[in-house]
């Protein structure tokens, strides 16, 4: 069970840009969402998804799409990169087969995106 | 707007001692409570997670409470050992929302031999 993969792990890009960040989970899990991490914020939910086909918007979701068209992946997709995008991304995901609260989220690694 | 805050930002301790980090929230409407560690340069990992009809959770050294009424979450971490240097994160579910998480900001820890 490798859980929660990310790639790349780091990446730079030059604003304007476009890029794909990369999520897969091989537990089977139907949900899973994007977050960003900034110093001082936090992490925030930029989309999310509870099934194949499925996907909802987060706090944070200006200037990201997202798609799922199978239960393992979710990938992210900036559009045109900006600077206010430098952040560290993490996928996370979590099963909703269990009820009454007992759903614990995993997560990948992250990916650091660093936009001049 | 669901609101979670943790005090304090950064802690540093001698190893052995026992210690409380705190999370709270604005909105008792919740699902769950789950707090995480976070390593430098690392993902999450999930330390333990309170249904909100729970009032507390135990794992090793570790011990979480919940008191849904008045927004609170207690970490008690007891004989604290330098491998425990880390950021906690506490993040909570509100009711009605599946899985999406409102977290904290951390409280960045470092325990000293």
């Amino acid at each position: 069970n490798a859980g929660v993969t990310q790639t790349p792990k780091f990446q730079v890009l030059k604003t304007g840009q476009s890029m794909t960040l990369q999520c897969a989970q091989d537990m089977n899990h139907e949900y899973m969402s994007w977050y960003r991490q900034d110093p001082g914020m936090g992490l925030r939910l930029i989309h999310y998804s509870v099934g194949a086909g499925i996907t909802d918007q987060g706090e944070v979701p200006n200037g990201y799409n997202v798609s799922r068209s199978t239960t393992e992946d979710f990938p992210l997709r900036l559009l045109s990169a900006a600077p206010s995008q430098t952040s560290v991304y993490f996928c996370a995901s979590s099963s909703l087969r269990e009820r009454g609260g007992r759903e614990t989220q995993y997560f990948g690694p992250g990916t650091r995106l660093l936009v001049l | 707007k669901q609101e979670v805050t943790q005090i304090p930002a950064a802690l540093s301790v001698p190893e052995g001692e026992n210690l409380v980090l705190n999370c709270s929230f604005t909105d008792s409407a919740i699902y769950n409570l789950q707090w995480f560690r976070q390593d430098p340069g690392k993902g999450l990992t999930s330390l333990l997670l309170i249904q909100s009809s729970q009032r507390e959770q135990t794992s090793g050294r570790l011990n979480a409470s919940l008191d849904k009424s008045s927004g609170r979450s207690t970490l008690y971490i007891a004989a604290s050992q330098p491998g425990d240097s880390a950021t906690y994160l506490c993040a909570v579910k509100g009711v009605g929302k599946p899985d999406k998480l409102i977290f904290g900001t951390g409280t960045r820890l470092q325990v000293f031999p």
